[in-house]
């Protein structure tokens, strides 16, 4: 079976462009999860959707950032305009029903911005 | 409040050692999970367990062991037996569902070194 897929698995940009990033959930899976990892701040969970809806984005880190979920299978994570300050790894992960399910990540997306 | 604490940022053992990696959370709910994911250099996160929280009893998996106690509010892995192979970041999570939804909160990770 296909795991979460994620794009670009890598991707350098300039500052102040806009960068999209994009998760392909499991098939079935009804929430989904954007995590950012930095050296200094972890593994933060950004936003999570379930069923399509947004959740909680209490974890979306200011305005320049916004996620959607137009479908259950496809889900975007945007930055605009990017900062260096935004270089990170971001990872989505997605997971089935009840609390307690295994939540499975994608390989992440490693943004730099310079 | 950290709801999951991870207080080892870095360890190093000499292979063969056994080493435990400590987890202590904090949650209201009655219901939750546990979970450890294990991130090799190579970056992708790995599920190693799963427990709920009625059920206490500790977990062996090969060389890898868990010890859930509630009244201390931790789930500590222990490695046995450790290879240079065990060598990566481990995060400890918690799951709750506030407001009835699913919410994973994670550790801050212990980097583990396994020394040849």
């Amino acid at each position: 079976d296909a795991g979460v897929i994620q794009s670009p698995r890598h991707e350098v940009t300039e500052m102040g462009q806009e960068v999209t990033l994009r998760c392909k959930p499991i098939s079935g899976h009804d929430y989904l999860f954007w995590y950012r990892q930095t050296m200094m701040r972890g593994l933060e969970l950004l936003i999570y959707f379930n069923n399509n809806v947004p959740i909680d984005d209490s974890g979306m880190p200011e305005d320049r950032f916004s996620a959607k979920m137009p479908n259950a299978s496809f889900s975007t994570l945007k930055i605009q305009p990017s900062e260096p300050r935004d270089s990170a790894v971001y990872f989505c992960a997605s997971s089935w029903g009840i609390t307690g399910n295994t939540i499975y990540f994608g390989e992440g997306s490693w943004l730099t911005v310079v | 409040a950290q709801k999951v604490t991870q207080a080892q940022t870095e360890i190093s053992v000499v292979e063969k050692e056994d080493v435990t990696l400590d987890c202590v959370y904090e949650t209201r709910d009655t219901t939750y999970y546990l979970f450890w994911y294990k991130q090799p250099p190579s970056g992708e996160l790995v599920f190693l367990i799963r427990r709920n929280s009625f059920d206490e009893q500790n977990e062996i998996s090969g060389r890898y062991s868990w010890n859930f106690q509630k009244s201390t509010s931790s789930f500590n892995f222990t490695i046995t037996a450790s290879q240079v192979v065990d060598s990566a970041v481990y995060f400890c999570a918690l799951s709750e569902a506030p407001g009835g939804y699913q919410k994973v909160t994670f550790g801050t990770g212990t980097k583990l070194q396994v020394i040849p």
